[in-house]
């Protein structure tokens, strides 16, 4: 059983496009978390939910919205994509919010042509 | 907030012998250091962690050292073996800021059969 799992694995869209991604854990965690990892590896917090509240945004631009649904769930929607935005995004949780030990996801590889 | 600093950024060691990755942290305060591993397209993977209440941790090839004063602490690596080819993240999180770790920049270790 995947522990965290999100989806879609690729995603290649054209720049102007709106697209989601989701994500599941199934570990019971209280909190959830999406990551941007760059081209040079770099790992940069996004996003933060605890029990479906929002708790951490980093300057990140409004077009990406995070909605969680349940505990369970944080998606990412993502409007007007621009070049930049390509990347890989991470989802993550913990079983407390703060407590570090992360699982992630196997991450989804977004392409914006 | 936090600053974390992770050399060297790439490092190739012989199978059989050790690696060593060291990070640097800013923030007096931060009192947990994950070490985390990414193998190729897959998402980082807690390997060991350590608290600031202790100085070294073990667990089997792997171990990590802290240094409090000096603010910066360290993975060990010993008898490599070509899976343990991957890129390794460090990061820092403190108290007041629990619900966010700060990653450093990544090592891509290449273990050469």
């Amino acid at each position: 059983d995947t522990a965290v799992s999100q989806t879609p694995k690729y995603l290649v869209t054209q720049m102007g496009n709106d697209k989601s991604i989701k994500c599941e854990q199934n570990l019971g965690h209280d909190t959830m978390y999406w990551y941007k990892q760059d081209s040079k590896k770099f790992l940069k917090i996004m996003f933060s939910y605890n029990n479906k509240e929002l708790i951490i945004n980093e300057t990140v631009p409004n077009r990406f919205s995070p909605k969680s649904p349940d505990k369970a769930h944080l998606n990412l929607h993502i409007n007007s994509l621009e070049l930049g935005d390509s990347a890989v995004y991470f989802c993550a949780s913990s079983q407390v919010a703060g407590k570090g030990k992360l699982f992630f996801g196997s991450g989804t590889q977004l392409s914006v042509l | 907030g936090e600053n974390v600093e992770q050399h060297p950024s790439t490092l190739s060691v012989q199978e059989g012998d050790s690696a060593v990755i060291k990070c640097t942290y800013s923030d007096s305060a931060s009192n947990y250091f994950p070490w985390y591993k990414q193998e190729l397209g897959k998402g980082p993977q807690l390997i060991i962690d350590i608290r600031s209440n202790v100085g070294e941790k073990k667990d089997q090839r792997i171990a990590v050292t802290l240094n409090k004063t000096a603010k910066h602490f360290s993975l060990h690596i010993t008898e490599t073996q070509p899976e343990d080819s991957a890129v390794y993240f460090c990061a820092a999180s403190a108290p007041y800021n629990d619900y966010k770790l700060s990653f450093g920049a990544g090592t891509t270790v290449t273990v050469r059969a």
